[in-house]
């Protein structure tokens, strides 16, 4: 069964730095997501990405982040400069149509990030 | 204001026996759909059941079923025949109607543990 994959599963990196977190949503899904986890806490939403543009963003997703599908199967995040309340599980999704209230999101496994 | 309110504290159940996971939701919305995710200690997150708000009927997947209830705005989940590996989060979720409207609003999750 087609699945989402994430790359790296955990990532430990210095207060400042940059980090790409890769995603491959399933391959024929057209609606790609970002997601987030802090330990502990409920998921909240960051970003959706249709037909190579943001379709919505949430308050959390601002300047220091950003999203690219750089080819026809990646999609990924990008954190300019990494703050330590960064540190949170981040999720990947992808859905198979257009959005509607009926469209299920399939998760992938999840990136660590742990911010030093 | 809370979208998904799930305020049950952790959940210890019998082997083979049904635990039900309490859901209520705030939405203005005509048209929604609501969402259960299972998030085993490996931190994945794993679709389990969706209800559409026009469903007449209460969604059924396998030991999973929904416990819809629209005029009190609930959606609780029902586990029956409880087996070890059902021990987890278990995450409602809500994705609500209007073009551009793409996200999933979590609750902060129940928590199963299954004893044998």
């Amino acid at each position: 069964e087609p699945e989402v994959t994430q790359t790296p599963s955990h990532q430990v990196t210095q207060m400042g730095q940059e980090v790409i977190l890769r995603c491959v949503p399933i391959s024929n899904h057209l609606y790609f997501y970002w997601y987030r986890q802090i330990l502990g806490q409920k998921v909240e939403f960051l970003v959706s990405f249709y037909n190579n543009e943001i379709s919505e963003k949430s308050e959390i997703f601002d300047d220091q982040f950003s999203v690219e599908r750089p080819d026809g199967s990646n999609f990924t995040l990008k954190i300019r400069s990494t703050k330590l309340e960064d540190s949170a599980m981040y999720f990947c999704a992808s859905s198979r149509t257009l959005a509607d209230t009926t469209d299920t999101q399939y998760f992938g496994p999840g990136t660590r990030l742990t911010v030093l | 204001a809370q979208k998904i309110t799930q305020t049950q504290p952790g959940m210890f159940v019998q082997e083979k026996e049904a635990v039900t996971l309490d859901c209520t939701y705030d939405t203005s919305d005509q048209s929604y759909g609501l969402f259960w995710y299972k998030q085993p200690s490996s931190g994945e997150m794993i679709f389990l059941i969706y209800q559409g708000s026009y469903d007449e009927q209460n969604a059924t997947e396998g030991r999973y079923s929904l416990n819809f209830q629209k005029a009190r705005k609930s959606a609780n989940l029902v586990i029956s025949a409880s087996q070890l590996g059902d021990s987890a989060m278990y995450f409602c979720a809500m994705r609500e109607e209007g073009y551009g409207n793409n996200r999933l609003a979590f609750g902060k999750g129940n928590q199963v543990v299954v004893i044998p």
